[in-house]
């Protein structure tokens, strides 16, 4: 089963504009992280924030999180073609083993 | 190589055969994951390793999912008697630190499994 839903779940955007792609969970958490997978490849991990921040940059990319809202949203700035891929947050369980429960993902085509 | 690697890349066997799937996770990691994917959807967890110990096989879907990490480096992801339904992208990954939030997993490129 399947914690997070991203929304939308494909997105079509023009070279040079913004994405923004939203994702929901379901249980507490102590961090959220987003990760990014190219097509036919594994998957790479873009930015972690913690349970106790609101927003985190990186480069390109700012994420927000509201745990009374249990949602989080990705945003790139400024998109190029390299960025085409599919998105995907992921929560970890609190206990244990700290598996990450990922959501069915945001496919994102940027077009040149 | 500074990341996970699996092999092979591309797996095809017939129903009912047996395949072997092999993770070598990232140097001195302590944590090692197995996901499978299915085509358009996220990764599900399947197993996790702490050093050459399985503590959570919860995900495996079935008793012919066998997974083992017997020196608490490479990992082995083996699949007995091969049914359709296992058809997909299995996933290892690996992280620095055992049972500690905050940590990313570094994950491989996956071996694509079909299942004739």
């Amino acid at each position: 089963s399947q914690q997070g839903e991203e929304d939308p779940q494909a997105l079509s955007i023009q070279e040079g504009e913004n994405a923004t792609m939203n994702c929901s969970y379901k249980t507490s958490i102590n961090n959220l992280q987003w990760y990014r997978q190219n097509s036919g490849r594994g998957l790479v991990h873009l930015i972690l924030i913690r349970s106790n921040e609101r927003e985190k940059h990186s480069g390109r990319l700012r994420v927000t999180l509201d745990t009374s809202k249990k949602s989080s949203s990705l945003l790139i700035t400024a998109s190029r073609a390299a960025d085409t891929a599919s998105y995907f947050c992921a929560t970890p369980i609190i206990q244990g083993a700290q598996k990450l429960v990922f959501g069915q993902g945001t496919r994102l085509t940027i077009n040149p | 190589g500074a990341g996970v690697s699996q092999s092979p890349r591309y797996k095809v066997a017939k129903r009912g055969q047996d395949v072997a799937l092999r993770c070598d996770p990232i140097s001195g990691h302590v944590s090692l994951f197995w996901y499978q994917q299915a085509l358009g959807q996220g990764p599900e967890f399947l197993t996790y390793f702490q050093n050459e110990a399985q503590l959570d096989k919860s995900g495996l879907p079935s008793d012919r999912f066998f997974a083992e990490r017997p020196e608490g480096s490479v990992s082995t992801l083996k699949i007995q008697r091969t049914q359709q339904e296992d058809s997909a992208v299995y996933l290892c990954a690996s992280s620095l630190i055992r049972t500690t939030p905050n940590q990313p997993q570094h994950f491989g490129d996956g071996t694509r499994l079909s299942i004739l």
